[in-house]
């Protein structure tokens, strides 16, 4: 079966610290893969997708970028966060976008202090 | 530009029926998806539209009109863990991104 893992699930950082959001995906092969970000009570912002390994587009303008090193891992990073970085980030995979729809990861809480 | 509408915030009464509607537009179209989420937690799919017409799955059904960019989502018999937050996402078609709404907080009361 497909399953989806993201990590960690909580996370506290303070002004100009790094990130690194890792998502993998198992069970299936050459997926899409998305990272959405979800600020409190708003929708989910598309932040990242990619189609293949080393292709990436970037949705908004940000501090953010997101890389894709192998098939089925899609990592998420800032070399500096800002305040304005925190919030609900959601990996997701889909494979035809269908009917079978996209695959959520369970999500990481990212709080920059 | 990429545009879908919600409203932000409904209640209803448990027992009672609920119909959220969603309008949309976007530069391509390959479905309508409508997702449920809990307080922060991941959002769970609740139903697919492609074709024009009404897809029910139990207490859940979900309608689509391509040509007014409209859809809806019904919940019959409602129940306290109703209470959520339901997304309205499209599938834009061109690279299969999945873009959403603002959601709306669906709030059920004894």
């Amino acid at each position: 079966s497909q399953t989806i893992h993201q990590w960690p699930a909580t996370l506290v950082q303070p002004v100009g610290s790094p990130l690194s959001l890792e998502c993998t995906v198992e069970g299936t092969s050459n997926p899409n893969l998305y990272w959405y970000r979800q600020a409190a009570g708003r929708g989910l912002q598309l932040l990242f997708y990619s189609v293949g390994i080393g292709q990436i587009s970037s949705e908004v303008p940000q501090n953010l970028s997101a890389s894709r090193p192998q098939d089925r891992q899609f990592i998420l990073s800032s070399k500096k966060l800002l305040l304005s970085d925190s919030g609900f980030y959601l990996c997701a995979w889909s494979v035809s976008g269908g009917p079978n729809g996209y695959t959520f990861g369970s999500g990481t809480r990212l709080t920059v202090v | 530009g990429q545009n879908i509408d919600q409203p932000t915030e409904m209640t209803a009464t448990e027992g009672a029926i609920v119909q959220i509607n969603c309008t949309y537009q976007t530069s391509g179209f390959n479905g309508l998806f409508w997702y449920q989420q809990h307080a922060g937690e991941a959002p769970t799919f609740l139903s697919y539209n492609v074709l024009d017409g009404l897809e029910e799955k139990g207490r859940f059904s979900s309608f689509l009109s391509r040509s007014k960019g409209y859809s809806y989502l019904l919940l019959k018999e409602l129940q306290m863990k109703d209470s959520a937050s339901y997304l309205c996402a499209v599938n834009d078609g061109a690279t299969n991104k999945l873009i959403f709404g603002t959601g709306t907080l669906l709030a059920v009361q004894p």
